[in-house]
């Protein structure tokens, strides 16, 4: 089974803090996605990856960056954490080829900004 | 450009009767269509993936779907809901172009189970 896995069940961080948001995935998969989820909005997808130190903005990147230095380790930064940044975060991974780019998803990780 | 439409945020049955969960997509050529889970504080779970190989896909759980590509639809139904069902479904379409198969999700379903 693919796993994935996220540093932190949940954090608490202060307003102005550097955050970092780790996932690890040990299926060799190509892919691998931060995405927020807040109530009523679903799912939105932050920053993607689709190799080694590849990395593509999503719908919602301002006030996050990433780091893929190795295949299996994506993390999210929050430069500055601010208080519209408490949320749910979802880490997820897929194959690039012959799947149907199903993905695979961590615990999350419940983060709130004080 | 692509979407997904989940009608009704909220669905409420009783425990034992049928449960079914909305999702049309708008998708210029056969969709890759998605169904997942989340139980309260967790990750999401596929539950089942249509990938054109057969219109009634089974999942796990009980669930099925059935893609119908006149109606652009891929409700989600279980005949026999149990309190174990309770939880968030998300319909997904997979993106067009690219080899990193980005999934557009819906906004959500929550299903309560009432005893």
């Amino acid at each position: 089974d693919v796993k994935v896995t996220q540093s932190s069940r949940y954090l608490v961080k202060r307003t102005g803090e550097k955050v970092f948001l780790e996932c690890v995935q040990d299926m060799d998969h190509e892919n691998m996605f931060w995405y927020r989820q807040d109530p009523g909005l679903g799912l939105r997808l932050i920053y993607f990856s689709y190799d080694v130190k590849m990395k593509e903005k999503g719908d919602i990147p301002e006030g996050y960056s990433v780091s893929r230095e190795k295949k299996e380790r994506f993390s999210l930064i929050l430069e500055s954490a601010s208080t519209n940044q408490t949320s749910m975060y979802l880490c997820a991974s897929s194959q690039s080829r012959g799947s149907y780019n199903e993905q695979f998803f961590g615990p999350g990780t419940r983060l709130t900004v004080l | 450009a692509q979407s997904v439409t989940q009608l009704g945020s909220h669905v409420s049955v009783s425990e034992g009767a049928l449960v079914l969960l909305r999702c049309n997509y708008s998708s210029s050529v056969p969709p890759y269509l998605f169904w997942y889970v989340q139980y309260p504080n967790q990750g999401l779970q596929l539950l089942l993936k249509y990938t054109s190989a057969a219109t009634l896909v089974k999942g796990i759980n009980g669930f099925e779907a059935e893609f119908k590509k006149s109606e652009t639809s891929f409700h989600l139904t279980k005949p026999s809901a149990h309190m174990s069902d309770a939880a968030e479904y998300f319909c997904a379409v997979r993106e067009l172009g690219g080899s990193q198969g980005n999934l557009i999700f819906g906004k959500g379903t929550k299903l309560s189970v009432k005893p």
